[in-house]
């Protein structure tokens, strides 16, 4: 079962940010939070990651709570090939470890 | 981010025939693939992990002997779907893990459409 909690759809305008929650309370202190989305008919493409900082790279920023428990990614400028389905997954730090996705968040960007 | 690629993209087949779908690291070599399917407005599940030069573990319910996983070399894996029905049409997805550090982080393939008739 997937350890994760997120809202099954959000909409978004374009241009505007998207912040997308994503609630993870029985994470553990070992485990990473993980971001990947799905364009339709497509294999899941991996966002970012992060631990307890928050993280930013050319796609997205994660902002992890200090207790960890929930976290938002936050698409500063979202446009229309943003429309997906975004993923929150918690993973163990080593190992080659499998994902399990949950339902995810359908985001909708509209013009 | 490194890349996969899956071959082919879709696939149409008659039933009781059997498919072979490949995955590959183009620039990376992954000790540790991974296999997916998702059927429609459902989400990913995995079905089985695949670690170079030794028998796939698979999730519970997926049959073994039913979907082979050949993992013969560190960029290159093989999910062959034996015996396929029409309850066998699914989105086939592969993921391959790169090693960075201590963190490894999975990037997935394209997936394969496979329609059994």
């Amino acid at each position: 079962d997937a350890k994760t909690t997120q809202p099954p759809s959000m909409d978004c305008a374009e241009g505007r940010a998207a912040n997308l929650p994503c609630n993870h309370s029985t994470i553990s202190g070992n485990e990473y939070v993980y971001w990947y989305r799905q364009i339709h008919s497509q294999g899941p493409q991996y966002i970012i990651h992060g631990l307890k900082n928050n993280e930013t790279n050319e796609m997205a920023s994660l902002i992890i709570t200090e207790d960890r428990k929930s976290s938002t990614l936050i698409l500063p400028h979202a446009t229309l090939r943003d429309t997906a389905v975004y993923y929150c997954i918690v993973r163990p730090l080593q190992g080659a470890q499998k994902l399990v996705f949950g339902q995810g968040t359908r985001l909708t960007i509209n013009p | 981010g490194a890349v996969v690629s899956q071959h082919p993209s879709r696939v149409i087949c008659k039933s009781g025939t059997s498919v072979k779908i490949e995955c590959r690291s183009l620039d990376f070599q992954a000790t540790t693939m991974f296999w997916y399917r998702q059927f429609p407005k459902q989400s990913l599940m995995l079905m089985a992990t695949s670690n170079e030069g030794s028998k796939a573990t698979y999730e519970q319910g997926v049959e073994k002997d039913k979907f082979l996983i050949n993992h013969a070399s560190l960029t290159l894996s093989t999910l062959t779907v034996t015996s396929a029905h029409p309850e066998d049409s699914s989105f086939y997805i592969c993921s391959a893990s790169s090693s960075a550090g201590v963190m490894e982080t999975q990037y997935f393939g394209p997936g394969t459409r496979l329609l059994v008739l």
